[in-house]
């Protein structure tokens, strides 16, 4: 079993959907979670790091789950330039940093 | 503020070869991480270094190997280069938490 594991999609909706993300981690002492993004022969940026209690950074709300070892981004109202990779991140312990193979995502408009 | 730069953005050498990637973190970051991506596969994690030692590795063998200077900046040398070697080499600085991604070296093995 990988250590962290996402659906790699594509995932392929319309612009204005809702769409979710679920990334599973076999590592229960993990410590901290991330989204990136990445774009077509880029490196990933930094889209928010995922709390405990849960944050929201505008269209997108990221939410963490230690009992059942996933985290989720939910994006709100998509627009075309959110097609891309999104890597879901886990510090599985100090310093051991694990990326996901990331889960592509397409908005038509 | 200048960000994770990289050098170079590309490079092209032989099977056998040894290689020499750079990088110089962001300002006010003293950890720096190497990454290795395969078209298609998310990130992997080679090694970590703070305060110039290594200080965590990832399933890599010893033909990659590192350095972390004073300044905070790194290298990543590859010896006995393999065609699976070829890939983009990502650069990534911290405090300790969150990280930021220089632009990456696009290393081609032939």
């Amino acid at each position: 079993r990988k250590e962290v594991e996402q659906d790699p999609g594509p995932f392929n909706v319309p612009e204005g959907a809702t769409v979710a993300f679920n990334c599973t981690y076999s590592n229960s002492a993990s410590q901290s979670f991330f989204w990136y993004r990445q774009d077509c022969r880029k490196e990933p940026k930094l889209l928010m790091s995922v709390y405990s209690s849960g944050n929201e950074d505008g269209r997108f709300t990221a939410q963490l789950n230690r009992a059942s070892q996933y985290i989720s981004l939910l994006i709100r109202d998509s627009k075309l330039s959110d097609s891309a990779t999104y890597l879901c991140v886990v510090n599985s312990s100090a310093s051991k940093i694990i990326f996901g193979s990331g889960t592509r995502l397409s908005i038509r408009p | 503020d200048a960000g994770v730069t990289q050098s170079p953005t590309h490079l092209i050498k032989t099977r056998g070869q040894q290689v020499t990637l750079r990088c110089s973190p962001k300002s006010g970051h003293d950890t720096v991480s190497w990454y290795q991506q395969a078209l298609g596969q998310g990130p992997q994690f080679i090694f970590q270094y703070y305060e110039e030692e290594e200080r965590q590795r990832g399933n890599f063998p010893d033909r990659f190997s590192g350095h972390q200077f004073p300044n905070y900046s790194s290298e990543l040398n590859v010896n006995a280069l393999l065609l699976g070697d070829s890939a983009l080499y990502l650069c990534a600085s911290s405090t300790g938490g969150e990280e930021y991604f220089g632009p990456g070296t696009r290393l081609t093995v032939t």
